[in-house]
């Protein structure tokens, strides 16, 4: 089984709102990874958050780390038509070499 | 610099039938990566090679095989083809230096179609 899953599986929202994507796991990880995915294209890395770490931003972007829950959230503030996209979250196992392992990931649509 | 590339970008296929996806990178990256992607299941990843040589199973990797030709390159095969490995297939590397920044570079995908 994947071992992130991200909810919601679709999420709408209006442009200049702030979009959260949410992501949990099952078990120790090294990292935690943020992808997205235009449609038809590759995945592009956007962000990676360290087990030790609890937030980290990068430009519009914010990710929280609970590694007591296994969770993790993506939030895009004030979001652009240009956001629409596919979002991913990939881990890092603790036990394994380096192997990115994909949840299923969420869609943004970002009405203008 | 082109990054990741492969080939062919489509591809249709009769059951049973073998082919060769393949995937170079001119990044100097130790580490080369394939995964499926089919609709609403995410990326799965089929097999990935840490290193030139070296080849590991991933999570789906039934019904592949792979080649680790050489540094740049690393192939995928399906010897007999099956109705549901249709599918988008992704290769990515990265670079042993990148591991604390975690920025795999993915190809654009080759589309298979089994029939």
């Amino acid at each position: 089984s994947q071992q992130g899953e991200e909810d919601p599986q679709a999420l709408s929202i209006q442009e200049g709102e702030n979009a959260t994507m949410n992501c949990s796991y099952k078990t120790s990880i090294n990292n935690l990874q943020w992808y997205r995915q235009n449609s038809g294209r590759g995945l592009v890395h956007l962000i990676l958050i360290r087990s030790n770490e609890r937030e980290k931003h990068s430009g519009r972007l914010r990710v929280t780390l609970d590694t007591s829950k296994k969770s993790s959230s993506l939030l895009i503030t004030a979001s652009r038509a240009a956001d629409t996209a596919s979002y991913f979250c990939a881990t890092v196992r603790m036990d394994s070499s380096y192997k990115l392992i994909f949840g299923s990931g969420t869609r943004l649509l970002v009405r203008p | 610099n082109a990054g990741v590339t492969q080939t062919p970008k489509f591809q249709v296929l009769k059951t049973g039938q073998s082919m060769t996806l393949q995937c170079a990178q001119d990044m100097n990256h130790n580490s080369m990566y394939w995964y499926r992607q089919d609709p609403g299941m995410g990326l799965r990843l089929i097999y990935y090679s840490a290193s030139e040589g070296t080849t590991d199973k991933g999570e789906v990797p039934n019904g592949y095989n792979v080649s680790r030709l050489n540094k740049r390159e690393f192939s995928l095969r399906l010897e007999s083809a099956a109705p549901s490995q249709t599918s988008v297939y992704f290769c990515a590397s990265i670079h042993p230096g990148r591991l604390n920044t975690g920025e795999l570079f993915f190809g654009e995908g080759s589309r298979l179609t089994v029939l």
